[in-house]
């Protein structure tokens, strides 16, 4: 089963922009961490945040986690059309590091 | 980084054949590897856990005599879609975790699809 939700399932914006996407979960987890997935292909891991911090970046990513509120963001600032694909957060389901899935945002930046 | 590899990228077969998907881990040990399913624009589905040496652990729902899992080695899982039907017709991902050093991230094969006909 998933354990995240995210909002919005689709984001359309313009290059230049900034893109912003939620994600919220049940349970208590060790870490949440991000990933980018082209049509049809792979993922790609962006960032983790553990437990104990409230915000990371890396990049024109910025990731904040709420722990309390069981939520975390992704900011993609100055957005390119690059940019476009779906974006899953994951949280760990256990210490074996299974992960469970949000269920996506996908994001389309036009030029 | 950690690569991970899976092969083929993409299969065809027909409906009551058995497909065998690889995922090796190219530069590191990995003891365990993971199995997701993904239909077109949704999520990863989390199928089972493969640890090396050991048997897959499936999660609920997911038939493990359909979806034979092996990892006989630090690098190599596989899995065999047994009799697939075109209901099995997916994208399926595999990752592996790594040891000391790695524990935290998990390193995403390309994916394989399967189309059955």
């Amino acid at each position: 089963s998933q354990q995240g939700e995210e909002d919005p399932q689709a984001l359309s914006i313009q290059e230049g922009e900034n893109a912003t996407m939620n994600c919220s979960y049940k349970t208590s987890i060790n870490n949440l961490q991000w990933y980018r997935q082209n049509s049809g292909r792979g993922l790609v891991h962006l960032i983790l945040i553990r437990s104990n911090e409230r915000e990371k970046h890396s990049g024109r990513l910025r990731v904040t986690l709420d722990t309390s509120k069981k939520s975390s963001s992704l900011l993609i600032t100055a957005s390119r059309a690059a940019d476009t694909a779906s974006y899953f957060c994951a949280t760990d389901a256990d210490s074996w590091g299974k992960l469970q899935f949000g269920a996506g945002t996908q994001v389309v930046v036009t030029p | 980084g950690a690569v991970v590899s899976q092969h083929p990228s993409w299969v065809i077969c027909k409906s009551g054949t058995s497909v065998k998907i690889e995922c090796r881990s190219l530069d590191f040990q990995a003891t365990t590897m993971f199995w997701y399913r993904q239909f077109p624009k949704q999520s990863l589905m989390l199928m089972a856990t493969s640890n090396e040496g050991s048997k897959a652990t499936y999660e609920q729902g997911v038939e493990k005599d359909k979806f034979l899992i092996n990892h006989a080695s630090l690098t190599l899982s596989t899995l065999t879609v047994t009799s697939a039907h075109p209901e099995d017709s997916s994208f399926y991902i595999c990752s592996a975790h790594g040891t000391s050093g790695l524990t935290d991230t998990q390193y995403f094969g390309p994916g394989t699809r399967l189309t059955v006909l």
